[in-house]
C-alpha cells in the first residue's frame, strides 16, 4: 500500500526566513511525485512533478527535490503570500495518494 | 477558458436525500477523479474513471455513485447511504500518458456539502 507522510504538520515562518517541508513516501514503482499548493476553500494548484531520484525543479521561491525515499520543498525568503497548505502526492498507477499536508504561515 | 468546473460551490443536503455534484472539464483529458477532503486531512479517493462508460472504486466509495457517459463529464451522487457526507469534494482530471512518466492531475475549485 502506498503511503505518504508530510512533516511538519504546521510551520510558522517570518518573512524572509527560509525553510524546508518534508514528504516521506513508500510506493511500489514510483511514476511521479507531485507537489500542490492549496489555499483555504480552494482546489489544489499544481506546482511540480518529479519523476526520478536526483531531480530538482524550481518556481520562483520554491524548489522541489527528490530522493528514493523522500522529497523536500525548499522555500527561500518566503513572503506572506506563500502562506497556504502544501500537499505532496505519489503516483504508482493511475491514481494519486496524498499526504495530509503542511500548513505554512508566513508572517510579515 | 480551459479548466475543470464544479457546481454548485455550496450544497446542503437533508437527511435521507441523494444529491449530485457536477464536474465538467474542457481539457480533453481521458481520466477523471473524485476526492473527498475533511478539515485538516488529506485527500481521499472516492471514484475514478479512465475512459467513458468505465469507472473504478477508490478507497471510500461506499455511499457514493458516479457515471461517465461523456468524456467531459463525471457527476458524483452522494446517496443517503453515506452517513457522514459533510466534506469538501474535489473533482480532478488528467491526460492518460503511456510509459513510465506520471500523469499530472489538475483539480477543480471544489464543492462544499453540508448535511442539515
Amino acid at each position: 500500500e502506498d503511503q505518504v507522510t508530510q512533516s511538519p504538520e504546521a510551520l510558522r515562518l517570518q518573512e524572509g526566513e527560509s525553510s524546508s517541508l518534508n514528504c516521506s513516501y513508500t510506493v511500489s514503482g514510483l511514476r511521479g511525485l507531485f507537489w500542490y499548493r492549496q489555499d483555504p476553500g480552494k482546489g489544489p494548484e499544481f506546482l511540480f512533478t518529479l519523476y526520478s531520484a536526483g531531480e530538482e525543479k524550481e518556481k520562483e521561491r520554491l524548489k522541489a527535490t527528490l530522493t528514493k525515499k523522500e522529497s523536500f520543498l525548499h522555500i527561500t525568503a518566503p513572503k506572506p503570500e506563500d502562506s497556504a497548505t502544501y500537499l505532496c502526492a505519489v503516483q504508482a498507477q493511475i491514481r494519486l495518494t496524498f499526504g495530509e499536508g503542511t500548513q505554512l504561515t508566513v508572517n510579515p | 477558458d480551459g479548466g475543470i468546473t464544479q457546481s454548485p460551490k455550496y450544497l446542503f443536503r437533508k437527511e435521507g436525500q441523494n444529491v449530485t455534484l457536477s464536474c465538467e472539464q474542457n481539457l480533453n483529458h481521458d481520466a477523471m477523479y473524485w476526492y473527498r477532503q475533511d478539515p485538516g486531512q488529506g485527500l481521499r479517493l472516492i471514484y475514478y474513471s479512465q475512459i467513458v462508460n468505465d469507472f473504478q472504486k477508490g478507497d471510500i466509495a461506499e455511499g457514493y455513485s458516479v457515471s461517465r457517459e461523456k468524456k467531459e463529464s463525471f457527476p458524483l451522487t452522494v446517496t443517503s447511504a453515506q452517513k457522514n457526507p459533510t466534506a469538501f469534494y474535489l473533482c480532478a482530471s488528467s491526460p492518460t500518458r503511456q510509459g513510465a512518466g506520471g500523469n499530472t492531475i489538475y483539480f477543480g475549485e471544489g464543492s462544499w456539502l453540508t448535511v442539515v
